[in-house]
């Protein structure tokens, strides 16, 4: 079974700084690996996702991931904050079998920005 | 643009009775999902279907059953509604190919009282 665990639950950075979110996921074989981000109030919308090539992607609003797979990891990051990130992260997992995606996220990230 | 419609944005339901959660999708997409998030608990799959009348259990299917007669339409169903169904449920929808994104619907916020 798939699974994907981000360990931080909270992270509060300064407006202008760096920042990189961590996720970790099990399963099998190689996974699909997204990062979607929520505002406040709004729905979910995808930041970037990974299945093969370069495992160094490239998403929207600057956000970049690297997938690890001798760490099972696919941390998001971005090198300059700005106060408008402020929203919640998930990472998710996606496998497939069959004629099927089956779809797993995270319990979220939750972004603080201070000015 | 991609459209996912949940026929309710916010729901009060009673102990017990039987609730109906609705989403259409307008991509002709074969995969849609339904899931529930809680703060702190991310989002949790309840069930998804890859094809007409074809359904899945998610992670946490207990207490909820599903319906996919049309492709564009696929409904959640709360047999008998409990105060631990209080949720925000979000109706996705994607391809097939595998590593294509989801869309989400807006929400449908239950009250279980």
């Amino acid at each position: 079974a798939q699974s994907v665990t981000q360990p931080d639950i909270h992270i509060t950075v300064s407006e202008g700084a760096s920042l990189e979110l961590r996720c970790n996921y099990s399963y099998g074989a190689t996974p699909y690996l997204f990062w979607y981000v929520q505002s406040p109030g709004q729905g979910l919308q995808l930041l970037l996702k990974y299945f093969s090539g370069d495992t160094l992607v490239q998403g929207i609003k600057g956000f970049e991931a690297e997938f690890k797979r001798s760490q099972s990891s696919f941390n998001l990051r971005k090198p300059s904050v700005h106060w408008s990130d402020a929203a919640e992260y998930f990472c998710a997992v996606g496998a497939r079998s069959g004629g099927y995606q089956k779809v797993t996220f995270g319990t979220g990230t939750k972004l603080q920005v201070i000015p | 643009d991609v459209k996912v419609t949940q026929s309710s944005r916010y729901l009060v339901k009673r102990t017990g009775e039987k609730v109906f959660l609705e989403c259409v999708q307008d991509m002709d997409h074969e995969n849609m999902f339904w899931y529930r998030q809680d703060p702190g608990l991310g989002l949790r799959l309840i069930y998804f279907s890859y094809d007409v009348k074809m359904k899945e259990k998610g992670d946490i299917p207990e207490g909820y059953s599903v319906s996919r007669e049309k492709k564009e339409r696929f409904s959640l169903i709360l047999e008998s509604a409990s105060t631990n169904q209080t949720s925000m449920y979000l109706c996705a929808s994607g391809g097939t190919v595998g590593g294509e994104k989801l869309f989400f619907g807006s929400g449908t916020q239950l009250s279980v009282l």
